[in-house]
């Protein structure tokens, strides 16, 4: 089955610096990557995805790239801000078994004014 | 509703005993998604129903654990017998349909067997 390695585990940088978390996967079948932001006490909310047929992905301040060749991809934060802070997981799931996502195991992030 | 609805919020209970934990999704989601976190990690897959069927259940631990999605909207998820490694976050998304990847998840059930 699908492995997802995410790392840095935690991540602290100061506010207007950027932040860049990055994820392996394992399964050559797998073609969607969607990255999640979960608050304390919240799901898990999603913040921007990627498909294989794209390299990258851009949406204000955060950015999305993905190495298929490597099987690696990169999320992208630009300009911190506090509200930036909380736990970021990377997911990975094939067209066969579009729901069923493999999740990294996090990285908390924390953003200091 | 507006988004995925998850009762109770937090559910502590006793080792053996056992518990349903409820997950009311979006509505006019025909697929819906069971996964669990555990402290520090991400969420793990357990179950996901097409309508009222449960169209693959590989994840779910053991015979232990069982849901249900009887009318396709509303889903159980019931754990019998629990066990203090039981303890976990029980989230549960909903999406458009099953190949539609994107999902909104619930704010999730605690649950803290002693």
């Amino acid at each position: 089955g699908e492995n997802v390695e995410q790392h840095p585990s935690t991540l602290s940088v100061q506010e207007g610096d950027s932040a860049v978390i990055k994820c392996t996967y394992s399964d050559s079948a797998s073609n969607y990557f969607p990255w999640y932001k979960q608050e304390l006490g919240k799901g898990p909310q999603l913040i921007i995805d990627i498909r294989s047929n794209v390299g990258e992905k851009k949406d204000q301040r955060i950015a999305v790239t993905l190495n298929k060749t490597a099987k690696h991809f990169s999320l992208h934060i630009t300009e911190t801000q506090p509200e930036d802070s909380a736990v970021y997981f990377c997911a990975a799931s094939s067209k066969t078994n579009a729901g069923k996502s493999t999740f990294g195991d996090g990285t908390t992030l924390t953003v200091k004014p | 509703g507006a988004g995925v609805s998850q009762t109770p919020s937090n559910k502590v209970t006793e080792k053996g005993k056992y518990v349903e934990l409820r997950c009311d999704p979006i509505s006019g989601h025909t697929a819906l998604y069971w996964y669990r976190q555990s402290l520090g990690q991400g969420p793990e897959f357990l179950i996901y129903f097409q309508g009222t069927g449960a169209a693959d259940d590989s994840g779910l631990p053991n015979d232990r654990f069982f849901a249900v999605r009887p009318e396709g909207s509303v889903s159980t998820l019931k754990i019998q017998r629990t066990e203090r490694g039981d303890s976990a976050v029980y989230l549960c998304a909903s999406s458009l349909n099953f190949g539609a990847n994107v999902l909104t998840f619930g704010a999730g059930s605690r649950l803290t067997v002693l």
